[in-house]
């Protein structure tokens, strides 16, 4: 069985500051994990994966995730936040013997001016 | 590459109706496609795993009479739900898994549709 958890519901950062968004996951088998981007009344697109290898994945937007497998963690980070980043993020968890996502909960990242 | 598009992207139907919503994949063959269902300030919801040319696979809870799925071809998948009702309103949103795809088990996902039941 797969899970995920996402701490923080909302994210309130300042225009230019860290990103931090959270994810945990639990995994019965090796872990593909995913992060999505989802703007309102739109799709999911994708920001970044990890499924072997290096430990620290590079996406889109200047996003990067780092997969500790002792911490069973996934987190999302942006060096310095815009405000085009405004959006639901959402992490995801699949398995090597599955094609399904199991996705969190969700994290409303909201920048301020 | 790898888009996925859906029509149509909202829709507003009577109570007791029913509602096609299709789902393709435009630059890429899929070989399996599947339906999420969303409510407002939630997550997605898996509704069912869809296979070319076989049945639908439902998750627990989800009835399968009233969310119809149909996947006839390798770019084409439609859900129709059958005699809607209100608590029938969501936004739904499917997604492609490519058929010989380099990253296990990635899903691009189409804009949605918002289907609102009067």
């Amino acid at each position: 069985a797969q899970s995920v958890t996402q701490l923080g519901s909302h994210v309130s950062v300042s225009e230019g500051a860290l990103v931090l968004l959270r994810c945990n996951y639990s995994s019965s088998v090796p872990p593909y994990l995913f992060w999505y981007v989802q703007y309102p009344n739109q799709g999911l697109q994708l920001l970044l994966k990890y499924t072997t290898g290096a430990t620290l994945v590079k996406g889109i937007n200047g996003f990067e995730a780092e997969f500790k497998k002792s911490e069973t963690s996934f987190h999302l980070t942006k060096p310095s936040a815009h405000m085009s980043d405004a959006a639901e993020y959402f992490c995801a968890v699949s398995g090597w013997n599955t094609g399904k996502l199991i996705f969190g909960q969700g994290t409303t990242l909201q920048v301020k001016p | 590459g790898a888009v996925v598009s859906q029509h149509p992207s909202r829709v507003i139907c009577k109570s007791g109706t029913s509602v096609k919503i299709e789902c393709r994949s435009l630059d890429f063959q899929a070989t399996t496609m599947f339906w999420y269902r969303q409510f407002p300030k939630q997550s997605l919801m898996l509704m069912a795993t869809s296979n070319e040319g076989s049945k639908a696979t439902y998750e627990q809870g989800v009835e399968k009479d009233k969310f119809l799925i149909n996947h006839a071809s390798l770019t084409l998948s439609t859900l129709t739900v059958t005699s809607a009702h209100p608590e029938d309103s969501s936004f739904y949103i499917c997604s492609a898994r490519v058929r010989s795809g380099l990253v296990p088990n990635e899903q691009f996902f189409g804009p949605g549709t918002r289907l609102t039941v009067l």
